[in-house]
């Protein structure tokens, strides 16, 4: 679980609120994803980066923003979020984006927006 | 496109007795199957990976799974259940690209 790391672990914030979740994979990898966890859902794929560019973006509204500076660290930027987007966040990385590769996944970031 | 269908939501076992979590897949390409599990306030880990190779995959804590092309199935099985695999199992599918498609999820209680 030490590969990847995802900070903070919990955020509350405000609707008005800007914030960012961090994570950061220590195993080499070419390729992190952010996917959204809900309760009673399956797994949402947000976005994925390969070799630090964007290669999909899920059809997530603009209010999540993300940003990938290099291949070992990953950014969610949030702003003027909305209460249905409380959910554990989660970060993966993978070698590369090739098929059937496996992803490693970071703690997640609890995120609870009031 | 893929997909996958895990049956259960929740499956209830006692320690010492055999665990069945279940999953069909839906696949237009050869697929690659994993399970992974979750433990409470924790990420997903990789418990195996199916790869084309051997149909019987082996992997950690006793867990091993069975592809069966004819069923369309990659179930989970484990002779004996321990306390500390509660948790929520996740199916998961990835054929083309980098696009996986996990399931809703299994939640195996082990009652004492």
């Amino acid at each position: 679980e030490t590969g990847v790391t995802q900070t903070p672990r919990h955020l509350v914030m405000g609707m008005t609120n800007k914030k960012s979740l961090k994570c950061e994979q220590h195993l080499g990898h070419n390729a992190m994803y952010w996917y959204k966890q809900s309760a009673k859902k399956p797994l949402e794929l947000m976005f994925v980066y390969n070799f630090k560019e964007q290669t999909e973006n899920n059809s997530v509204p603009s209010r999540f923003s993300p940003e990938c500076p290099n291949s070992s660290h990953l950014f969610l930027h949030l702003h003027t979020l909305q209460p249905e987007d409380s959910a554990l966040y989660l970060c993966a990385s993978s070698q590369d984006g090739g098929p059937g590769g496996t992803q490693y996944f970071g703690p997640g970031t609890r995120l609870t927006v009031l | 496109a893929q997909s996958v269908t895990q049956l259960d939501s929740h499956v209830s076992v006692s320690e010492g007795t055999p665990v069945l979590l279940r999953c069909n897949y839906s696949s237009s390409y050869s697929p690659s199957l994993f399970w992974y599990v979750q433990h409470p306030n924790k990420g997903l880990q990789l418990l195996l990976k199916y790869t084309s190779a051997a149909t019987l995959v082996k992997g950690i804590n006793g867990f091993e799974a069975e592809f069966k092309k004819s069923e369309t199935s990659f179930h989970l099985t484990k002779p004996s259940a321990h306390m500390s695999d509660a948790a929520e199992y996740f199916c998961v599918v990835s054929g083309d690209g980098n696009d996986m498609r996990f399931g809703a999820g299994t939640r195996l209680t082990v009652k004492p």
